[in-house]
């Protein structure tokens, strides 16, 4: 157990809806990442939260956007959502320093993603 | 070159013997490299990190890096058929400290 979590486990969404992902940090990590994996490809990477504030972003639209709170949990969320967005959604907690440099990554279990 | 890359496999290695499992990377990613291990339906989990040259050992792992050569390996000594699973090589990018991984090496212990 790396001590993040995520929720919610599965969900199931319709074309064009919006959803909402929720993480919690292993404590005293400052940082998260979230990463979409397709089946048989490696995560990818959406973006990055270090200190409340998004501090890295990968090649994902608009729509992808995300949240970090003052206890270093974080969101994300998705509109308009296409089909190619079924995926596993991954959070990753890092103890960050200054500057945004981060470290050892500790992933949660994942959010199942699947779009109709 | 794509920033991070591994051979998709299956790698089948019998019960007992070393599984070598390699990674290759582009100028774009710097001095820390990650090992995860990915059993099928699960979240990675991190085995081995190594920022410096040379082999860093813990216990039947052995991360090894070249970066002269740019590689980045795994070797596990003892293989179990538990150590069955997809193994995910990792590098920080130098440019905004973003991980990034490889589409994984799936490797079969066969008993």
């Amino acid at each position: 157990e790396t001590g993040v979590t995520q929720s919610p486990t599965h969900l199931i969404k319709t074309r064009g809806q919006q959803v909402t992902l929720r993480c919690s940090s292993q404590s005293g990590h400052n940082t998260v990442s979230w990463y979409q994996q397709a089946l048989g490809q490696g995560p990818q990477f959406i973006f990055q939260y270090y200190r409340e504030e998004e501090n890295g972003r990968g090649n994902f639209p608009p729509r992808f956007s995300g949240l970090q709170f003052p206890n270093y949990s974080s969101e994300l969320n998705v509109n308009a959502l296409e089909l190619d967005d079924s995926a596993l959604y991954l959070c990753a907690s890092t103890l960050g320093l200054a500057g945004g440099r981060t470290y050892e990554q500790y992933f949660g279990p994942g959010t199942r993603l699947t779009v109709t | 070159q794509k920033e991070v890359e591994q051979n998709s496999g299956p790698l089948s290695v019998p019960e007992g013997a070393i599984a070598s499992l390699n990674c290759t990377y582009s100028d774009r990613v710097s001095q820390s490299f990650f090992w995860y291990r990915q059993y099928s339906g699960k979240s990675p989990e991190l085995i081995m990190s190594i920022y410096s040259n040379g082999d860093k050992e813990d216990g039947r792992f052995t991360a090894q890096l070249n970066k002269a050569s740019q590689y980045v390996s795994l070797l596990i000594r003892d293989s179990q058929p538990s150590d069955s699973a997809t193994y995910l090589c990792a590098g920080r990018e130098s440019r905004d400290d973003k991980i990034i991984f490889g589409k994984g090496t799936r490797l079969h212990i066969l008993p």
